[in-house]
């Protein structure tokens, strides 16, 4: 079966520390993506990646950052300078950069205690 | 400064009757539209999209309706049924133009709740 795989699906974090949400598919796409949503607001960019070893900045990267080591993997971590990183942080592949239809994985949800 | 903009939180519909999701737009870059729904505690799953060239697109259940002149588009479910409840995002395309990254920016989501 086909998919985006995130891990851990709940991850609770102390103030200061950093943590690294996965995210790993199998289904070929070249396109990574990371996401985050906040209640009541829509879904916000956080970074994304066209192809292996290349990765751009979204609309609220400051306090995050990736790597793309492999075209399944694009990793997350979630800095202690991310000033308010309680979220659902959602995954997401295409098969280009430009398709607009992004399939999702199931999200992790960060509490920060 | 939202370009996308789902202005209802909410939406409680009878089973078998329809449903209107809104959602207005402030960016005429945009050149895609698309709706998602998510069920909670999964990630959204991709439903119908639209071009900017088109006014309307069917599939089964569903149609979207995009009315470029009021910056609107507009996600008719009929029937409704319960299993649709599910919170609805649209979506928006910005058209960066040649191979450029054409980024999507969604709107705050609408609750849909059909009863039985």
């Amino acid at each position: 079966d086909g998919g985006i795989t995130q891990s851990p699906k709940y991850l609770f974090r102390k103030e200061g520390q950093n943590v690294t949400l996965s995210c790993e598919q199998n289904l070929n796409h070249d396109a990574m993506y990371w996401y985050r949503q906040d209640p009541g607001q829509g879904l916000r960019l956080i970074y994304y990646s066209q192809i292996v070893n290349d990765f751009q900045k979204g609309d609220i990267a400051e306090g995050y950052s990736v790597s793309r080591e492999k075209k399944e993997s694009f990793p997350l971590t979630v800095t202690s300078a991310q000033k308010n990183p309680t979220a659902f942080y959602l995954c997401a592949s295409s098969i280009k950069i430009n398709t607009g239809e992004l399939f999702f994985g199931e999200g992790s949800r960060l509490t920060v205690l | 400064d939202q370009q996308v903009k789902q202005n209802s939180p909410s939406l409680s519909v009878q089973e078998g009757r329809i449903s209107i999701l809104n959602c207005d737009y402030t960016n005429s870059m945009f050149d895609y539209f698309l709706w998602y729904k998510k069920y909670p505690a999964e990630g959204p799953t991709f439903l119908i999209s639209i071009s900017s060239i088109k006014d309307k697109n069917e599939d089964g259940r569903f149609t979207v309706f995009l009315n470029k002149s009021a910056k609107h588009l507009s996600l008719h479910i009929v029937p409704s049924q319960p299993g649709d409840s599910a919170v609805y995002f649209c979506a928006a395309r910005f058209n960066a133009g040649g191979t450029s990254y054409g980024k999507l920016t969604f709107g705050q989501g609408t609750i849909l709740t059909v009863h039985p």
